[in-house]
C-alpha cells in the first residue's frame, strides 16, 4: 500500500541548531502533505499545509520563519526547525491525502519525528 | 481546523472485553475516519467511512456513521492486549482533517 517515509524517527540536537525532517512517499505522488505537531498525550495539531511547487499555507499561531517548508518535487516534503529551542521539542507527523482504486479517499501518515532540543 | 469531541478519553479494560468509544461534532463531516497511533509511532488507518449511516468492519472493529453526519462510533469486540493504543477518530470537511483528543485504551490480560 501507499506508504509515507518519514526521516529521522527522531533527533536530538542543540538549543540555536536548526533541524531538517523529511517526508517522501513511496510508489504514489504527493502534490500535497500536511505537517503536525503533537505533544504528550494530546491530539495532532496542524501546522501547515504544503503544496508542490507553491508556498506553504501555515495555520493560523505558527511561525513561519521558524517552520521552513519545502515541497520541491511531488515525492518529498521537507520541514526545517530553524533556531530550535527547548520548547519546540515536541512529536512532527506528516500525512498526505490518498485515494484508494475502490474509490475511496483518506489520509496516510508517516512514523513521525521525535525532536528533542537540549 | 476543529476540534472534534471524543470520548471516553481514556479506557481501561479487561481482556475479551467489548470497547465502545465515539466522536461527535457541531459540523456535518463528509467522510469520517478511525486511526490507531502507538507510542512513537504515526497514525494508522483503521476504518473509513464515506456515507451517512455507513456501518463498516474490519476484523474485530466496527464502525458507523452517523445519520446526521456530525458524529461516528468505533467498537472493538474481543479485546486482546494488542488493542492497546490510542485511537483518534478524524472528520474531513473540504480537504480539512480534524482530530479528536484520542481516546486511550489499555487491556489487561
Amino acid at each position: 500500500g501507499a506508504v509515507v517515509s518519514q526521516h529521522p524517527s527522531w533527533v536530538i540536537c542543540k538549543s540555536g541548531t536548526s533541524v531538517k525532517i523529511e517526508c517522501r512517499s513511496l510508489d504514489f505522488q504527493a502534490t500535497t502533505m500536511f505537517w503536525y505537531r503533537q505533544f504528550p498525550k494530546q491530539s495532532l495539531m496542524l501546522m501547515a499545509t504544503s503544496n508542490e511547487g507553491s508556498k506553504a499555507t501555515y495555520e493560523q499561531g505558527v511561525e513561519k520563519d521558524k517552520f521552513l517548508i519545502n515541497h520541491a518535487s511531488l515525492t518529498l516534503s521537507t520541514l526545517t526547525v530553524t533556531s530550535a529551542h527547548p520548547e519546540d521539542s515536541s512529536f512532527y507527523i506528516c500525512s498526505a491525502p490518498l485515494e484508494w482504486g475502490s474509490g475511496g479517499y483518506g489520509y496516510t501518515f508517516g512514523s513521525g519525528t521525535r525532536l528533542t532540543v537540549v | 481546523g476543529q476540534q472534534l469531541n471524543q470520548s471516553p478519553q481514556s479506557m481501561f479494560i479487561q481482556e475479551g472485553e467489548d470497547v465502545s468509544m465515539n466522536c461527535t461534532s457541531s459540523s456535518i463531516f463528509n467522510t469520517w475516519l478511525w486511526y490507531k497511533q502507538d507510542p512513537g509511532e504515526g497514525p494508522v488507518l483503521l476504518i473509513a467511512l464515506y456515507k451517512a449511516g455507513e456501518l463498516t468492519s474490519n476484523g474485530r472493529l466496527t464502525a458507523q456513521f452517523g445519520i446526521t453526519r456530525k458524529d461516528s462510533f468505533l467498537n472493538i469486540s474481543a479485546s486482546i492486549p494488542s488493542d492497546v493504543g490510542i485511537y483518534f477518530c478524524a472528520g474531513i470537511s473540504g480537504y480539512a482533517l480534524n482530530f479528536g483528543k484520542g481516546t486511550s485504551l489499555l487491556v489487561t490480560p
